[in-house]
Formats: C-alpha cells, structure tokens, sequence
C-alpha cells in the first residue's frame, strides 16, 4: 500500500525568507505526485505534478518540486515566499495507472508580513 | 476549466435524518469521481471511487450502507449519509477525473453538522 509523510506540520516563515516542505513516500513502483494547496476559506487546488521525465519540476506561483527516486522524497520548494502564500499544503501520490491519490497529513505554512 | 462544484456548501440536519451532497463536474466529463472526508487538523480521507454507471468502491472501513454513493451521469455523483449520527459531522470533498488523466479536480467541500 502507498503511504505519504509530511514532517512539517506547521511552518512560520517571513516573507522573503526560503521555503522547503518534506515529503516522502513508500511505494515501490512507478509512482505520480502532486502538490496540492488549499488557501483560507477556498478548495484545493493543483500546485504541481510529477508523472515522468525531469525530476525538477516547476509549479505555478514560483514553487517547484524535486522528486528524488533513492529517497522516495519530493520535497516543495519555493526561494522566497510571501504573505500570501499562507495556505495548507498537501502532498500526494498515485501509483500510478487510475488508482486512488493518497494524501499527506499537510503542512500549515504561515508566513508573516 | 475543470471547475467541480457541490451543493450544498453547508448543511444542518438532526441526527437519524439523511442528507445529499451533490458534486458536479461542470465542464468536462467525469468518468470517475473521489468523495473524500476531512477531519480537523487531519488530511483527506478516501472514502469512496465511483465511475460513472456502476458501484463505487468503498475504502475500508467505510460504511457502504451508511455513505451511499451514485454516479449516475457523467457530470453528477451523489453522496447520501443516511441516518446520520453526531460523529458523522465533518468536511466532506468531492474530486473528479476525466479520461485519460491522472489529475484530480477538487470541489469546494460541503460541512455537514449533524445535531
């Protein structure tokens, strides 16, 4: 069974200041992951997705993802952040095919003006 | 694009009564559909896959005769607690996939408090 882990539970930032939230995942075989945000009071929506090709991938609003296949990680990342980046962050994986996304715990990030 | 919605985005009811939550995929067709269950302070909880036209699967642990769902078309699955308790309060999200991708399309959710 597929299993996701964030470690960060609840993140304080400045604005400005780096970001970088852990994720790791089990599951031996081929894997899909995701990023998933929910701003205050709003649904949730797609930050970013790794299928195949460039481990390195780039989301919208400046973040991006490094997916590290010897450790099972993809881990978000964004170099300065800003107060309105304040949201729960959730990561997910599929292993593939059409099966079920299993979702992290999520990491509260709040960042302070 | 890809927009999903659920009506209600609130609901009430007394505890024994039974409830539906609509989700609606209102620009694409939905070949599958999520319905998930998210606690405070806890992640999403897949309760149920559904496809279009025939019975969902249910995770375990979850009750099939308590959490009725049907996907009747390819734009509308249903969510019906049925003779809800107290403990069944909680934030209840729909998510949808057309064919052909992995991605899923979150609802906005619908909190049902049940008195």
């Amino acid at each position: 069974a597929q299993s996701v882990s964030q470690h960060n539970h609840h993140v304080i930032l400045s604005e400005a200041a780096s970001l970088e939230l852990g994720c790791n995942y089990s599951y031996g075989g081929t894997v899909n992951l995701f990023w998933y945000v929910q701003y205050p009071g709003q649904h949730l929506q797609l930050l970013l997705k790794y299928f195949s090709g460039d481990p390195l991938v780039k989301g919208i609003k400046g973040f991006e993802a490094e997916f590290i296949k010897s450790k099972f990680s993809f881990n978000l990342r964004k170099p300065s952040v800003q107060w309105s980046d304040t949201a729960e962050y959730f990561c997910a994986v599929n292993s593939g095919g059409y099966q079920k996304v299993t979702f992290g715990t999520g990491t509260k990030l709040q960042v302070i003006p | 694009g890809a927009v999903v919605s659920q009506h209600p985005s609130r609901v009430i009811c007394k505890s024994g009564t039974s409830v539906k939550i609509e989700c609606r995929s209102l620009d694409f067709q939905a070949t599958t559909m999520f319905w998930y269950r998210q606690f405070p302070k806890q992640s999403l909880m897949l309760m149920a896959t559904s496809n279009e036209g025939s019975k969902a699967t249910y995770e375990q642990g979850v009750e099939k005769d308590k959490f009725l769902i049907n996907h009747a078309s390819l734009t509308l699955s249903t969510l019906t607690v049925t003779s809800a308790h107290p403990e069944d309060s909680s934030f209840y999200i729909c998510s949808a996939r057309f064919r052909g991708s992995y991605e899923q399309y979150f609802g906005p959710g619908t909190r049902l408090t049940v008195t």
